[in-house]
């Protein structure tokens, strides 16, 4: 069983909808949940940094973290083509990262 | 602010030649260091990471070494590239193993 599942789309949205990308993980151990963007040709920027379960809000983002159901969310609000990219969710524990393989997003003008 | 700075963007190489990719950091010390390779579908494979100086971590044993010669400098070698090798290498850094990784723009590495 891979750590970190995650669809890879591609997810294609009209402009202005709401996006919702998941990811599941297996490792209870994990305690710190991130979530990159990355454009084509360019390394993983940071997008979101949560710590346990909760939600956490940023403009029109939000991370969401079910630790019971080992489940993490990433929702973009009012969607926007500039959005159109790779998202890379990425729990951590200690020094152990695991990346997702990313979900392919194309928001259409 | 910190910065990270990975070059060349672009290389294409033949088989069995050299290989020295240089990544640097910026505005932090004693960083922790990162090697990736990203391969399309497959996802970020760690390569190599380094807590210090001259400490290098193996993550994938294969054909290619790293090494740390100063606080804020990472290298990617190889003596001798091969087809496979051919892919995305992204240097990355964090301040601590539970910080968030910031990564630099990769370099395209292509093998004829």
């Amino acid at each position: 069983q891979k750590e970190v599942e995650q669809d890879p789309g591609p997810l294609s949205v009209p402009e202005g909808a709401i996006v919702s990308l998941n990811c599941t993980y297996s490792n209870s151990a994990f305690q710190y949940f991130m979530w990159y963007r990355q454009y084509s040709r360019k390394g993983p920027e940071l997008l979101m940094y949560t710590y346990s379960s909760g939600n956490k809000e940023d403009g029109r983002f939000t991370a969401q973290v079910d630790k019971s159901s080992k489940y993490i969310s990433l929702f973009i609000r009012d969607s926007q083509p500039s959005d159109s990219a790779t998202y890379l969710c990425a729990p951590c524990t200690g020094n152990q990262f695991y990346f997702g393989t990313g979900t392919s997003l194309t928001v259409i003008p | 602010s910190q910065t990270i700075h990975q070059w060349p963007a672009t290389l294409v190489q033949p088989v069995g030649s050299p290989l020295s990719l240089e990544c640097t950091v910026e505005g932090t010390s004693n960083p922790n260091l990162y090697w990736y390779r990203q391969a399309a579908g497959r996802g970020l494979q760690l390569l190599f990471y380094s807590v210090g100086i001259g400490q290098i971590s193996s993550e994938v044993p294969q054909n290619l070494s790293a090494s740390r010669p100063q606080d804020r400098q990472f290298i990617l070698s190889s003596k001798k590239l091969l087809l496979s090798d051919s892919g995305f290498y992204l240097c990355a850094w964090s301040q601590t193993g539970d910080q968030p990784q910031h990564f630099g723009d990769g370099t395209r590495l292509s093998i004829l």
